[in-house]
């Protein structure tokens, strides 16, 4: 989708255990997001990076971590596994001159 | 802080027109944008409109900002079943190039 991918697609994993997400972009753009989707409670940012080695927290970073080490991946980790982690997550990029983002596909995540 | 408010849900029949509304707090924001899911799917963006517009048309959806008011609508005509998702709005945060979201409007289509 738009030169955006995620994967897993799909993943169930224990409590305790770390997960890590990977969301790879092939259009070079320097901003990348990670997000969680919830009912009720919409998108919710967790990190973000706006270059290689570049990251900041978002509003619901607690629990996770991310690395940009080319400008191709962003990933995401769950250092230990919550159930209150489990949801849907999307990666996303800044692209063209509306500033818009595109999304990808999703991974969703169910914690055990 | 910034905040994007929008109903959670909204009943039209097909053939209807739907009108999709937002409110935003950031005054400075100079884009705005319209999104839509599909069950299963990322968010694709449907529609944008920069702040010095009032309005925005193609094809079955209109935009209308009403800056005064920090009010943004979408309407779509003639809606079909295929328009089933949520639509989110958010406003971009020039501070930060951020995009700040709504929490999404179920659009959802009766025969």
């Amino acid at each position: 989708d738009a030169g955006i991918t995620q994967s897993p697609r799909h993943k169930v994993t224990e409590t305790g255990t770390p997960v890590t997400l990977r969301c790879h972009q092939t259009e070079n753009h320097r901003y990348m997001y990670w997000y969680r989707q919830d009912p009720g409670h919409g998108l919710r940012l967790i990190h973000y990076s706006y270059g290689v080695k570049d990251t900041d927290k978002g509003e619901v970073s607690d629990g996770y971590s991310v690395s940009r080490s080319k400008t191709e991946d962003f990933l995401l980790t769950l250092e230990s596994a919550t159930s209150s982690q489990t949801s849907v997550y999307f990666c996303a990029i800044q692209s063209g001159g509306n500033y818009g983002y595109t999304f990808g596909s999703g991974t969703r995540l169910t914690v055990v | 802080g910034e905040d994007v408010e929008q109903s959670l849900f909204l009943s039209v029949r097909e053939g209807d027109s739907s009108v999709i509304n937002c409110t935003y707090t950031d005054s400075s924001s100079t884009y705005l944008y319209w999104y839509k899911q599909e069950p299963g799917a990322g968010l694709q963006l449907l529609t944008y409109i920069f702040s010095n517009m009032d309005m925005k048309q193609d094809q079955r959806l209109t935009v209308l900002l009403n800056k005064k008011d920090k009010h943004l609508s979408l309407r779509i005509a003639d809606t079909q079943t295929g328009d089933s998702a949520i639509y989110f709005c958010a406003e971009r945060e020039d501070s930060n190039y951020q995009l700040i979201w709504g929490a999404g409007t179920k659009l959802i289509i009766k025969p």
